[in-house]
Parts: structure tokens; sequence; C-alpha cells
């Protein structure tokens, strides 16, 4: 069975400064990974996926983030935060193998910035 | 190109009664996935459809819950005898049906609240 471990429940950066955000997956499979942003009260935003090919990944809104097998990590980061990127982060794993199927989230990261 | 859709996007029901949830699926994707979410937890898959067939519902209670996705009209997400432990965000995801790009688009959601 597949699981996303997000470590810590809220992460406080202030404006400006490096947000690194750290998620954790287990896999049986070759997985593949997303991080998706979630603004109060609305539905869930694709920041950017892997799934093959180049391990660092670019995304939306300045972010990126790198999958590390050996560690089993996708951590999310952007090089300088922004008061708009205030909002909940989740992150998310498939092992389909080529085909659709339900999503694994993590318990998500809350993103706080401080002025 | 609209969006996932859902609605109503805000539902309230007394113990008991049941609650109906619409999802109508970006234009021209036939998958359609359901999710639930409960206050400080990510969000955890329910069911997966294609048209007229469920191809995975592992999520889904095995009382009092049932989905479907008609050939025609939106895909509903069905309780019966609602319980307060049913009040949650319940989201809607779609993607294309062919080569799918592993991206599942989010509706806003509905939140069922049950007095």
């Amino acid at each position: 069975a597949q699981s996303v471990t997000q470590l810590g429940s809220h992460v406080s950066v202030s404006e400006g400064a490096l947000v690194l955000l750290r998620c954790n997956y287990s896999s049986s499979v070759p997985p593949y990974l997303f991080w998706y942003v979630q603004y109060p009260n609305q539905g869930l935003q694709l920041l950017l996926k892997y799934t093959t090919g180049a391990t660092l990944v670019k995304g939306i809104n300045g972010f990126e983030a790198e999958f590390k097998k050996s560690e089993t990590s996708f951590h999310l980061t952007k090089p300088s935060a922004h008061m708009s990127d205030a909002a909940e982060y989740f992150c998310a794993v498939s092992d389909s193998g080529g085909g659709a199927d339900g999503l694994t989230f993590g318990k998500g990261t809350h993103l706080i910035i401080q002025p | 190109n609209a969006g996932v859709m859902q609605n109503p996007r805000h539902l309230v029901r007394r113990r008991g009664q049941e609650a109906r949830l619409r999802c109508s699926p970006m234009k021209g994707h036939s998958h359609v996935y359901w999710y639930r979410q409960l206050p400080e937890e990510g969000l955890k898959f329910m069911v997966y459809l294609q048209k007229e067939n469920i191809i995975d519902e592992s999520g889904m209670p095995k009382e009092r819950f049932s989905a479907e996705f008609p050939k025609e009209g939106p895909s509903i997400l069905r309780i019966q005898q609602v319980v307060r432990g049913d009040s949650a965000a319940y989201f809607c995801a779609s993607s294309p049906p062919l080569f799918p790009t592993y991206e599942q688009y989010f509706g806003p959601g509905t939140r069922l609240t049950v007095t």
C-alpha cells in the first residue's frame, strides 16, 4: 500500500525567505508524485507533477520539487516566499503504473508567510 | 473551457436524511474521482468511475454511500441516512479518457454539514 508523510503540519517563513515543504512517500512501484495547493474554501490546484524523466520538476508560481528515489522524497521548494503563497499544500502519490487511479494524499502542510 | 463543477457548494442535512452531491467533469473528461476531506486531514480517495462503470470503490464506506456516473448527466455521490460523522468537504476530480496525463482536475468541493 502506498502512503505519504508530510513533515510539519504548519510551516512559517518570512516573506522573501526560502520555502521548503517536506514530503516522503512509500510505494511498491515507481511512483507518480504530485503537489497540490488549496486556498481557503477552494478546490485543489496542481502545482507540479513527476511522472518519469528529469527528477527536478518545475511548476507554477515559482515552485519546484526534486524526486529522490534513494530518499523516497519529493520536497517542494521556492527560493523566495510571497504573501500570496500562504495556503495549504498537499503531496500526493499514485502508483497506477500507466492507468488512472485514486491519489493518496498526505495530511497537508499549512504555509504561513510572515511579513 | 469550464472547469470541474460541483453543486451544491454547501449542503446542510439533518441526521437521517439523504445527501446528493453532483459533479460535472471538465469537457471531454470521462474519468471521475470522489474524495472526502475531514477537518485537519488530507483528502481520502473514495471512488473512481468512468461512464456507466465503477472502476475502483475501495475507499467507499460499505454502507450508506453510493456513486454513479451515467451516460448522460453529472456524476452523483449519494449518502443515505447521514450521520454527524459524514460532515466533511467532498471533492470531485476529473481526468481525460485516453493517455491519462496523471493530472486530476479538482472542483471547488461540496461542504456537507449534518446537524
